[in-house]
């Protein structure tokens, strides 16, 4: 069943440097969404990303889809403390149900002052 | 964007007793998701709560565990029964934005359930 796999799954950088997480995919998709959680709290839509688009930008963040590659890379520039968190790509299932999200893994980020 | 309030914010519960849920959302919503995540995984979908029906329930997942109500568009509750260690995980709801599938969702802050 569809569920994206996210790349890597835990980053540790320095304040300031760039994060970039990936997710790949197995069947093809309309769109692709990507979401934080910090620790102990509930999900924050970050971007959704359709398949006609190749990349999005929203502030720091940059989002790519590939969907020849079946792959979707998250960027954070200029990375905060703040931006400590999991990051997680979500799409629809491979098997209808449109309404429906499947999350990958996701990406645990660690920001260090 | 929906602004979803979940209560209570976290619990400690004795095993075998039974824990409900709220979800209040600011806005009417013709679906509301629940998903448990537990320690340090990621999201699955326990069940989709349909105003004026039955709630959708995922593989894996049963009505007589986890019973749904959805009286309105704006509110749902989700009850864990018979609560086991197993079942300490975070519970969310969440909504479509405009209530429209294949949308941002938007998400409670969780409900964070320990089973002693």
């Amino acid at each position: 069943s569809q569920q994206g796999e996210e790349d890597p799954q835990a980053l540790s950088i320095q304040e300031g440097e760039n994060a970039t997480m990936n997710c790949s995919y197995k069947t093809s998709i309309n769109n692709l969404q990507w979401y934080r959680q910090n620790s102990g709290r509930g999900l924050v839509h970050l971007i959704l990303i359709r398949s006609n688009e190749r990349e999005k930008h929203s502030g720091r963040l940059r989002v790519t889809l590939d969907t020849s590659k079946k792959s979707s890379s998250l960027l954070i520039t200029a990375s905060r403390a703040a931006d400590t968190a999991s990051y997680f790509c979500a799409l629809p299932p491979s098997q209808g149900g449109s309404e429906k999200l499947v999350f990958g893994k996701g990406t645990k980020l660690t920001v260090n002052p | 964007s929906a602004v979803i309030s979940q209560k209570p914010s976290r619990d400690i519960c004795q095993r075998g007793t039974s824990l409900t849920i709220q979800c209040q959302v600011d806005s009417q919503v013709t679906m509301m998701f629940w998903y448990r995540q537990q320690p340090g995984q990621s999201l699955t979908l326990i069940a989709t709560a349909n105003q004026g029906s039955e709630a959708t329930y995922e593989s894996g997942f049963v009505i007589d565990k986890f019973p749904i109500s959805r009286p309105n568009l704006t509110f749902s509750t989700l009850t864990v029964s018979n609560m086991s260690p197993e079942d300490s995980s975070i519970y969310l709801c969440s909504v479509w934005e405009g209530s429209r599938p294949n949308q941002p969702q938007h998400f409670g802050d969780g409900t964070r359930l320990s089973i002693l």
